[in-house]
């Protein structure tokens, strides 16, 4: 199976800052790169796919880069609704896996 | 749009079988895309742990394949999770998602605790 490592696990930011998450694959999986954000008590909502790819209605304030094993995704201009978990996703071929997650909080 | 809803028992005992269903409304489970069943464990790990093709085809995640079984009824646009033999390591939320290149479409999410 293909590992997804997500740094940092916690991440703590006012609004109106710029974030990044960064993920390693182990191995190459091109642009076959995910991102998803969930909400407390809420399922995971797509946000990037291919690397780089913003889902539709999604802000441009996101936005996703990267190739092979390394990724990141940054979030310009930190808004309220912001604020939960996320996690990078390979989507190269099952069995689909999952990074451990990164929680972004509020400063 | 699609919708998908997670429904079941929300407390099974150790080495009995869980049981879910998804009941999809929007879109027919025959018409196309995958039908997946995926879980959170408590401290958030996501696992895949399967689908059900829109042809009625299955691909398990590795690690389940001797206890795992995902179903359909197509009168009813439903499908279904059976995990047998479960141990307090299956207490997770369960989603039930759709997928095209393994990029998913997520419903709510339903919590099952294993306990005795």
């Amino acid at each position: 199976d293909i590992q997804m490592t997500q740094s940092p696990a916690s991440l703590s930011a006012s609004v109106g800052e710029t974030v990044t998450i960064t993920c390693r694959s182990s191995e190459n999986i091109y642009s076959y790169l995910a991102w998803c954000q969930q909400k407390q008590g809420k399922s995971p909502q797509l946000l990037v796919y291919n690397a780089k790819t913003l889902a539709e209605g999604v802000p441009s304030r996101f936005s996703g880069s990267g190739s092979g094993t390394q990724f990141s995704l940054k979030i310009n201009s930190l808004q309220p609704e912001d604020f939960g978990s996320y996690y990078c996703q390979h989507h190269y071929g099952t069995p689909w896996t999952f990074g451990g997650g990164t929680k972004l909080e509020i400063k | 749009d699609v919708q998908l809803q997670e429904s079941g028992p929300g407390l099974v005992k150790p080495s009995q079988s869980l049981s879910l269903t998804c009941s999809v409304t929007g879109y027919s489970i025959t018409s196309g895309y995958y039908w997946n069943w995926i879980r959170q464990f408590p401290g958030n790990k996501l696992e895949w742990m399967g689908y059900i093709s829109y042809d009625g085809s299955n691909n398990y995640n590795p690690s389940l394949k001797n206890r795992i079984s995902i179903t359909r009824d197509t009168s009813k646009n439903q499908f279904f999770l059976r995990l047998n033999s479960v141990t307090t390591e299956d207490t997770a939320t369960y989603f039930c998602a759709r997928d095209q290149d393994g990029l998913f479409v997520w419903g709510a999410g339903t919590t099952v605790t294993v306990s005795s």
